[in-house]
C-alpha cells in the first residue's frame, strides 16, 4: 500500500479554519484518498474522500493537488467537537483492496 | 439506524480465561472488519468477512484469535486464552459494498486482561 505522512499534531483556535496535510507522493491513479476522524473514546468515523477533484461535504473540504501528491483536509470553521486525531488513508478501489490501513494520523487540539 | 453495536463495551478478565467480543453489524452491510488499537501499535485490522465469510485473516495475531460470523447480523472475536499484552480497544466496522463506500465503526470493547 502507498504510504502517507501526516504531522504528528497540530493547533488551531476554536472558529478558525483548520488545514490538515497529507503527504502522498507514492500513490497510484488508482488510489482514493480517504480521511477519518476519531473523537476521544470513539471509533473512527469517515470525513470525506476524492481521486482527482477537489471535494465538499458538510463536514470538511478536500483540496487535491494537482500532481496528487498531497491532499489537505479543510475544516472551514472549527469547533471544540472537531478535537480528534485525523487519519489520511489511501485505498485502490480498483484492484479489491478493501483494507483501511490507518497510520498515526494528526492529533488536532483546538484552542478555546 | 443504532449504527454498528459492539458487546460488550468493557471486559475485565483474568489471563487464561476465554473472552469472546460481539458485533451487529448495520443491516444491508456487505462486509464486517475487526480492528484492534493500542498505544504501541494504533489503530490495526484483524480480520474482516464478506457476506459472512472471511476474507483475509492476515492480521490476526496468533492461534488464540479467531472470528466467526455465523449470519448477516452477527459476528464475534474470540480469545481463548487471553493474555495480558491483549489488553485493547476492540473495534468492530461494516461497509455496505465494494468501492469507495465507507466504514462505520462501533463504540469498541476495552478489554483488559490481568
Amino acid at each position: 500500500d502507498a504510504k502517507t505522512t501526516q504531522p504528528n499534531s497540530m493547533e488551531s483556535n476554536e472558529e478558525e479554519p483548520v488545514h490538515l496535510p497529507c503527504n502522498h507522493s507514492t500513490i497510484s491513479g488508482t488510489d482514493y484518498i480517504h480521511w477519518y476522524r476519531q473523537l476521544p473514546s470513539q471509533g473512527p468515523e469517515y470525513v470525506i474522500h476524492g481521486l482527482t477533484s477537489n471535494v465538499n461535504n458538510r463536514m470538511a473540504s478536500l483540496a487535491i493537488a494537482e500532481d496528487r501528491k498531497s491532499s489537505t483536509l479543510i475544516l472551514h470553521r472549527a469547533t471544540l467537537r472537531d478535537a480528534a486525531v485525523y487519519y489520511c488513508i489511501l485505498r485502490d478501489v480498483d484492484f479489491g483492496n478493501e483494507k483501511l490501513t490507518f497510520g498515526t494520523g494528526t492529533r488536532l487540539t483546538i484552542i478555546p | 439506524d443504532a449504527g454498528v453495536i459492539q458487546s460488550p463495551r468493557h471486559e475485565v478478565t483474568e489471563m487464561g480465561q476465554e473472552v469472546t467480543l460481539r458485533c451487529k453489524p448495520i443491516s444491508g452491510h456487505d462486509y464486517l472488519f475487526w480492528y484492534r488499537q493500542t498505544m504501541m501499535r494504533g489503530l490495526e485490522l484483524l480480520i474482516y468477512f464478506n457476506n459472512n465469510v472471511p476474507i483475509d485473516d492476515s492480521g490476526m495475531p496468533e492461534d488464540r484469535f479467531s472470528a466467526k460470523m455465523p449470519n448477516a447480523s452477527f459476528s464475534t472475536l474470540k480469545i481463548q486464552p487471553s493474555e495480558p499484552r491483549d489488553s485493547a480497544v476492540y473495534f468492530c466496522a461494516s461497509r455496505a459494498g465494494t468501492g469507495w463506500y465507507e466504514q462505520y465503526f462501533g463504540p469498541g470493547t476495552r478489554l483488559t486482561v490481568t
